[in-house]
């Protein structure tokens, strides 16, 4: 079974330009969430989609934004960026809600490899 | 959100029993603990999750104490290929709006011949 793809694997872009990244979760997770992972550093948490509705956002600015799609596919989208977003973009996926208002959801998390972001 | 804290890092040979501890003061009730490991330029893979006492897998346990403050992973007879880094999380969501978990630095665990 294919695990959580993202695309691209490595990009450059400079300060200012637009970024698209892209992430397929694991067939039947409807779940994804994205973290943005800084060189010696450990992932922070950026969203959380749950059959397409935003259901946590951490905190980054509001350059930075997602979407999931019906088929559970998810983008994230950085606008204007800084040197500083220079960073390994990572993509989860989990089968269920990591917590649904009312009650625990322990369900393990499955990264992608990540896509390398250069800021120039 | 509960804070946690581990070492930076830890040094051991192959074979032995590495004991990596995170301290996380504030956890709440309905927190779990999990821990994963990231090798360099890869997502990180979860390893174990546990609430209370002791959780054992195939590659490592998880040891609580009641008051739950603190847990220890507990890789047996490691091998080069268990140089990582390690990260503790805990984190829930019971009735809350937001989902996010928190990586802290992780615990660097670096094996030797």
């Amino acid at each position: 079974d294919a695990g959580v793809t993202q695309s691209p694997t490595h990009l450059i872009k400079t300060r200012g330009q637009h970024v698209t990244l892209r992430c397929s979760p694991i067939s039947g997770h409807k779940s994804v969430s994205w973290y943005q992972q800084v060189l010696g550093q450990g992932p922070q948490f950026i969203f959380q989609y749950y059959e397409k509705e935003e259901r946590g956002r951490g905190n980054f600015p509001d350059r930075f934004s997602a979407r999931q799609f019906p088929n559970y596919s998810s983008e994230l989208n950085v606008n204007a960026l800084l040197l500083g977003d220079s960073a390994l973009y990572l993509c989860a996926s989990s089968p269920s809600v990591l917590g649904t208002s009312g009650s625990w959801n322990t369900g393990e998390l499955f990264f992608g490899e990540g896509s390398r972001l250069t800021v120039l | 959100l509960a804070k946690t804290t581990q070492p930076i890092s830890m040094d051991s040979y192959e074979g032995q029993e590495v004991n990596i501890t995170c301290s996380h003061n504030n956890i709440a009730t309905n927190d779990y603990i999990t821990w994963y490991q990231q090798f360099p330029s890869q997502g990180p893979r979860f390893i174990i999750q546990g609430y209370k006492t002791k959780v054992t897998n195939e590659v490592a346990s998880l040891f609580i104490p009641a008051d739950r403050k603190s847990s220890t992973l507990s890789l047996p007879r490691v091998s080069l290929s268990d140089t990582a880094v390690y990260y503790c999380l805990v984190g829930s969501n019971y009735g809350g709006a937001t989902n996010k978990l928190i990586f802290g630095t992780g615990t660097l665990l670096a094996v030797q011949p």
